[in-house]
């Protein structure tokens, strides 16, 4: 069964402290993808990469960097946690092509900061 | 940029009617319209999917019809059993190339015993 993995389930971080969640899916995807979900606000998109050492910003990337070093592993980063980071983040992974796959999720990785 | 509604944000059901989640995008050119399922604790699942060049696609209970001149789409489910209860979202992605998509907010569904 195919898989998008994200290392934690939970996490409670502190103001200020740096904080990275992993992603890893074993489906050899080109393209993955971090958004964050919030009651009410839906999906938005944090970052996305098309390719190894490719990233390209989404809708709400201002808090947040990415690295993606491996084709497999995609990271989310906060440089700085802030209380308003508090949320669900969601990991996704797709095929490239115009057969337009879906996207493959994480089981998400609900972040507190305090 | 591409811009998703969707409508309603909760929905309640007796069991074994039908459930009907609507959403607009914003976006002429776009052109795949895919419904994902959340339920309690994991992460959303592609449930149903359609090309912007097909105006309906069953399966099963779950049914998706596309609107491209009103830029709208909806996801219908009949039959409705207790396992349906979930939240679901609707997304829309511009282009054959970029792999982005834009979601609606979410609808609650909660199917009533």
């Amino acid at each position: 069964d195919v898989k998008v993995t994200q290392s934690s389930r939970y996490l409670v971080k502190r103001t200020g402290e740096k904080v990275f969640l992993e992603c890893v899916q074993d489906m050899d995807h080109e393209n993955m993808f971090w958004y964050r979900q919030d009651p009410g606000l839906g999906l938005r998109l944090i970052y996305f990469s098309y390719d190894v050492k490719m990233k390209e910003k989404g809708d709400i990337p201002e808090g947040y960097s990415v690295s993606r070093e491996k084709k497999e592993r995609f990271s989310l980063i906060l440089e700085s946690a802030s209380t308003n980071q508090t949320s669900m983040y969601l990991c996704a992974s797709s095929r490239t092509g115009a057969a337009h796959y879906g996207y493959t999720f994480g089981s998400g990785t609900r972040l507190t900061v305090v | 940029g591409e811009n998703v509604e969707q409508h309603p944000s909760t929905l309640s059901v007796q069991e074994g009617d039908s459930a009907v989640i609507k959403c607009t995008y914003s976006d002429s050119a776009s052109n795949y319209f895919p419904w994902y399922k959340q339920e309690l604790g994991k992460g959303p699942q592609l449930i149903i999917d359609i090309r912007s060049n097909v105006g309906e696609k069953k399966d099963q209970r779950i049914a998706v019809t596309l609107n491209k001149t009103a830029k709208h789409f909806s996801l219908h489910i009949t039959e409705t059993q207790p396992e349906d209860s979930a939240v679901y979202f609707c997304a829309a992605r511009v282009n054959f190339g970029n792999e982005k998509l834009t979601f609606g907010t979410g609808t609650r569904l909660t199917i009533i015993p």
